[in-house]
């Protein structure tokens, strides 16, 4: 089983380009999250989809895109990077709201 | 608005208990918990969703006072692989999870 699979697992961009890093589950989840943690720091919500064909902001949505391709895929775009944006970014997802989440292994993303 | 954890820090020895402490201000349909090891992903401990119902590891225990928006995450005669972050996050009806600044545990042999 490979759970939550995140791709790339180590980036460098330089200001003002854009990626989009990307997350697919495999366990049939309903809903999907973005998270970024940054050094010494918890966990701080970007973005999340409750269910296919839908996204909501979370805490810190600026300068974020969120798209949920389908049930089993959901990528995030940084469309104009920014040192700010220098982060591990996490993507988890869930069966449902009652059910605890099940992450993937991280992106770590330098922009310089 | 984000739940605040305490302590901050703990370090035990080995077989010694801890208690960590969650606390949110807002209403909660559950709070979770989670463990993260350096350099690696959180991984799931536990849930406890309004009304009682837990779901979650087998060596650890958590309470969840509903009135009072706490919860509390026990961790008895501790082992040297339950060192890591501990993240307490507070979930509302819609399922957006917010993470508190986690507690930093340290078992030493």
């Amino acid at each position: 089983n490979a759970g939550v699979t995140q791709t790339p697992k180590f980036q460098v961009l330089k200001t003002g380009q854009s990626m989009t890093l990307q997350c697919a589950q495999d366990m049939n989840h309903n809903s999907m999250y973005w998270y970024r943690q940054d050094p010494g720091m918890g966990l701080r919500l970007i973005y999340y989809s409750a269910s296919e064909g839908t996204t909501d902001k979370g805490e810190v949505p600026n300068g974020y895109n969120v798209s949920r391709l389908n049930k089993r895929e959901f990528s995030l775009r940084l469309e104009s990077a920014a040192p700010s944006q220098t982060s591990v970014y996490f993507c988890a997802s869930s069966e449902a709201r009652a059910y605890g989440y099940t992450f993937g292994s991280g992106t770590r993303l330098t922009v310089v | 608005q984000q739940p605040v954890q305490s302590p901050q820090a703990v370090i035990l020895r080995e077989g010694e208990d801890a208690v960590i402490n969650c606390s949110s201000s807002k209403a909660l349909y559950s709070v979770h918990w989670y463990r993260q090891k350096h350099g690696e992903a959180p991984v799931f401990l536990m849930i406890l969703l309004k009304g009682g119902e837990q779901k979650g590891h087998d060596k650890i225990s958590a309470s969840f006072n509903e009135k009072k928006q706490q919860s509390s995450l026990y961790l008895t005669a501790s082992q040297l692989s339950y060192s890591g972050t501990y993240f307490c996050g507070s979930a509302s009806n819609t399922g957006k999870l917010i993470f508190g600044q986690g507690t930093t545990l340290q078992v030493k042999p």
